[in-house]
């Protein structure tokens, strides 16, 4: 099993500028999650899904962020505006069912200049 | 809203000595996850409690949930240089949804030195 495979690592991007970040979850887990980690805030839940369906985006910070699933092995998290606030490392996580333990990618490093 | 806090933020210990870091959600928790992150790495699972005042043992480690379900420990015996990183608690969060919807707790980054 490969684990949840996110792209890319690292990630350097100028103030205004869009920024995709990827994500590839274990085959067979039915949610997946974005976490964003800073020193500040911590490990904060931004959107998860179930069955590829958006459940709860409450945690998505402004509309510059948006994500999506189109299928069960894809997802994507963008920014558009990306803004120096936004670095970060964003990690994606996915798990088999409810009550289950989350499997987590090796996370992007975003830094906004 | 809910917190998960966690205590000690950091902590610096001998290899060899014992470690011990405190959970506490302002919330009932129907089970309890800990994940260790090692540096530049990412959160890894370690153990699910459920029950009530229960225990659970994982080589040196020793995992406790409260008898209120609202509190949580992590015991490292005698300390291994392989132990440095953050140990996070994580719950349910209170506001529904998936029981794997997680909060997670503010983190205790543990160093040792050999």
């Amino acid at each position: 099993d490969a684990g949840v495979i996110q792209s890319p690592r690292h990630e350097v991007t100028e103030m205004g500028q869009e920024v995709t970040l990827r994500c590839k979850p274990i085959s067979g887990h039915d949610y997946l999650f974005w976490y964003r980690q800073t020193m500040m805030r911590g490990l904060e839940l931004l959107i998860y899904f179930n069955n590829n369906v958006p459940i709860d985006d409450s945690g998505m910070p402004e509309d510059r962020f948006s994500a999506k699933m189109p299928n069960a092995s894809f997802s994507t998290l963008k920014i558009q505006p990306s803004e120096p606030r936004d670095s970060a490392v964003y990690f994606c996580a996915s798990s088999l069912g409810e009550d289950q333990k989350l499997f987590f990618g090796s996370g992007t490093q975003l830094s906004v200049l | 809203g809910q917190q998960v806090m966690q205590i000690p933020q950091y902590q610096h210990v001998q290899e060899g000595e014992d470690f011990t870091t405190y959970c506490n959600s302002s919330t009932t928790l129907s089970n309890i996850q800990w994940y260790k992150q090692r540096p530049g790495g990412h959160p890894v699972f370690l153990i699910q409690l459920v029950k009530s005042g229960e225990v659970k043992k994982q080589k040196r480690l020793t995992f406790q949930f409260g008898e209120a379900k609202k509190n949580s420990s992590l015991h490292i015996t005698a300390t291994q240089t392989t132990d440095v990183g953050t140990y996070f608690c994580a719950g349910p969060t209170s506001e529904g949804g998936a029981t794997n919807k997680l909060i997670f707790g503010t983190g205790t980054l543990l160093a040792v030195q050999p």
